[in-house]
């Protein structure tokens, strides 16, 4: 079944470092791709997502590629900051669905 | 404008006592989520509604439990009776029906059960 597979966490960054967080999925066709934050104490919401392959989505710095040869949607920042301190978690629809499955999370810390 | 409320915040009950939470989706948004997030567990669904009709249920724990959506602005989830192990952080999202449309969540309702 379709299923998205996250790096393990913590990572843990210095202020101005650069950020990946590997995401892979498996999937039937070619679904959208979602990147969701938490916050602590908040709810997950939408960071940037991606509707087919090739597309990039980017928000705040952030950016994720929809590569369908590595079946992979990588998220990348250039210059982290202690502000995104947060659990990163990947998702996608499974086929003729609308739900979404999740990744287990990824918790980002970034010290000064 | 108005996100997904969800109440109450926190709950604090004893084992074996009903517990009930609300949600309120975003106004116009015809689906909606309960999800369960635990450190053990991660983030898990437990059901979804599409038009106040549950969907796909099959991650609702045991018997337990129970959702309902009696009308487009209104959905509960109940816990009868409630044990330990239910303690987590229950979310409620809703969306609109629409391929790439995204998942709004509430702020979650942090559940305790002594």
């Amino acid at each position: 079944g379709d299923s998205v597979t996250q790096m393990e966490g913590p990572v843990t960054l210095s202020e101005e470092a650069f950020l990946t967080i590997n995401c892979t999925y498996t999937a039937t066709g070619y679904p959208s791709l979602f990147w969701y934050v938490q916050y602590p104490g908040e709810g997950l919401q939408l960071l940037l997502k991606a509707t087919k392959a090739d597309d990039k989505g980017s928000n705040k710095g952030f950016e994720a590629t929809y590569r369908k040869e590595t079946t992979s949607f990588h998220l990348e920042k250039g210059s982290v900051q202690v502000s995104d301190s947060a659990v990163y978690f990947c998702a996608l629809p499974p086929f003729g669905t609308d739900k979404l499955i999740f990744g287990t999370g990824t918790r980002l810390q970034v010290f000064p | 404008d108005a996100g997904v409320i969800q109440s109450p915040r926190h709950e604090v009950t004893e084992m074996g006592q009903e517990v009930t939470l609300r949600c309120k989706p975003i106004s116009g948004h015809n689906s909606l989520f309960w999800y369960r997030q635990t450190m053990m567990r991660g983030l898990e669904l437990l059901i979804y509604f599409n038009n106040n009709v549950p969907i796909d249920d099959s991650g609702m724990p045991e018997d337990r439990f129970s959702a309902k959506m009696p009308n487009a602005s209104f959905s509960t989830l109940k816990i009868q009776p409630s044990e330990p192990r239910d303690s987590a952080v229950y979310f409620c999202a809703s969306r609109i029906i629409l391929a790439a449309a995204e998942q709004f969540f509430g702020p979650g309702t942090r559940l305790t059960v002594l």
